[in-house]
């Protein structure tokens, strides 16, 4: 199974300033037939269902702010936050889609206010 | 909007069975893989089930396989997930997701809120 790792835990960023999460897998999700990272982020409030942010590494979904952004290729990817709202307080969470299943998520990242 | 609705939850005793719904309004349901993932309280994220559009591939967590059965009736739109055996780690939040097209591998755009299930003596 392909291991998602995700780091760091945990981090505290003041409203306007840029997170950055980044995140691992055991091995390479890039799929040379297509030119494709499987790699996709979600934001999970509290009390609420994760809601898709980024797909194949770099695409946001409709109606995900710009300030969202996924970077990344093959096993290192990261999620950036510029100018942090209060809104985006959340847990984060990476997952891959590469190849016959199981589908693996990261352990999730909390970002809250400093 | 896109709307997934989880039915099913409840309180069980280890060993028992339980089955989940999930009822899909508003897409071509049949268009669509779907799958289910779960939450442990205080947890991450966990997939456990995938079916494709047409019921042709079926997969399952280690964790489950052969105790679960994921099904679904294009008809009815809706998905299911058989659950037998339960063990007191099953208990968490069951999520219906929808993935991609046909049997696509793809991320879940569309999450329901969720049907709680609890394995206990």
């Amino acid at each position: 199974d392909i291991v998602m790792t995700q780091s760091p835990d945990s981090l505290a960023v003041s409203l306007g300033e840029r997170a950055t999460i980044n995140c691992r897998s055991s091995q390479s999700v890039f799929s040379s037939s297509n030119n494709k990272n499987y790699l996709a982020w979600y934001q999970q409030k509290p009390g609420q269902p994760p809601k898709l942010l980024i797909h194949w590494a770099s695409t946001r979904e409709s109606g995900v702010p710009d300030r969202f952004s996924g970077s990344g290729s093959g096993s290192d990817f990261t999620l950036t936050i510029t100018s942090l709202q209060a809104e985006d307080v959340a847990v984060y969470y990476c997952q891959q889609y590469y190849s016959s299943p199981p589908w693996t998520f990261g352990q999730g990242t909390k970002v809250e206010l400093k | 909007d896109v709307q997934l609705v989880e039915s099913g939850g409840g309180l069980v005793r280890p060993g028992e069975s339980l089955r989940l719904s999930c009822a899909a309004s508003r897409f071509t349901f049949s268009d669509y893989t779907m799958s289910w993932v779960r939450q442990a309280p205080g947890k991450g994220l966990e997939w456990v089930s995938f079916i494709s559009s047409s019921s042709d591939y079926i997969y399952y967590a280690d964790s489950v396989n052969g105790r679960f059965t994921i099904s679904r009736d294009n008809a009815e739109t809706s998905v299911y997930l058989q659950m037998n055996s339960l063990r007191a780690e099953d208990t968490a939040l069951y999520y219906c997701v929808r993935g991609g097209l046909g049997f696509s591998y793809s991320a879940f755009d569309m999450w329901g809120q969720g049907t709680v299930v609890t394995v206990s003596s």
